[in-house]
């Protein structure tokens, strides 16, 4: 059973870089796609972008300047930097994994709540 | 980006009583080289990550209860849960991963009547 663990800063002020790094562990890293997404507090859910063992990556448009998810394949981990980030981006964090490149978030982490507050 | 929206924004229904979500896309999420849907449903319990329940449209994650199912094609989806239980108080949310950015539809969340 594939688990994911992650961490990073989570109080940030005003054009401060976002960092979260995700750990995973019970499967066979290459064998999956690797996905960020966030819900801010009370509201639905936003993808961020995903990435696969080859370093390929797919960003959301709306977040694509700001975004960079890069992979470690030595350590099984993956990462999301977001940058310049502002109050709206206050939200939990989700990394996730998935089996297909175009497909669902089967295996979720257990969310990070990441606030931007001056 | 396709644009997915889901109807009612909330439901209450009795225990044991069936309880029906819909999902719509603003493009067909249908692949016509598989003739696949690229729609999912996930559950989500109050300070938990989504879990998800149904992909492909009408196929059941593992260790999904068979209370749960999707149906539909093309634009038009549906999550039916035959007999409501306590525990599928939640939102549950459809995403299509047809094409990026993969979306998501606005929830719908099913309380006890």
């Amino acid at each position: 059973q594939v688990q994911l663990q992650q961490w990073g800063t989570r109080l940030l002020k005003p054009s401060d870089t976002l960092s979260l790094t995700c750990a995973v562990s019970g499967g066979s890293f290459s064998d999956y796609c690797w996905t960020w997404i966030r819900q801010p507090p009370g509201k639905g859910l936003e993808w961020i972008g995903q990435i696969i063992q080859s370093g390929s990556t797919n960003y959301n448009p709306s977040l694509k300047s700001r975004v960079t998810i890069s992979v470690d394949t030595s350590k099984n981990q993956f990462s999301l930097k977001l940058s310049s980030v502002t109050a709206a981006d206050t939200a939990v964090y989700y990394c996730a994994g998935g089996r297909h490149y175009f497909g669902p978030a089967d295996y979720w982490g257990q969310g990070t709540l990441v606030t931007v507050s001056s | 980006d396709i644009v997915m929206t889901q109807s009612p924004d909330s439901l209450a229904v009795s225990l044991g009583e069936r309880a029906t979500i819909s999902c719509k896309s603003s493009q067909s999420v249908l692949f016509s080289s598989n003739s696949k849907n690229y729609l999912a449903w996930y559950q989500q319990k109050p300070g938990q990550p989504p879990k998800l329940l149904i992909y492909w449209a009408s196929t059941r994650e593992s260790g999904v209860p068979d209370r749960f199912s999707g149906s539909g094609s093309g634009t038009d989806f549906t999550l039916t849960v035959s007999s409501l239980q306590a525990e599928d108080v939640a939102v549950y949310y459809c995403q299509q991963y047809f094409n990026t950015p993969f979306t998501f539809g606005p929830g719908t969340k099913v309380d006890i009547k």
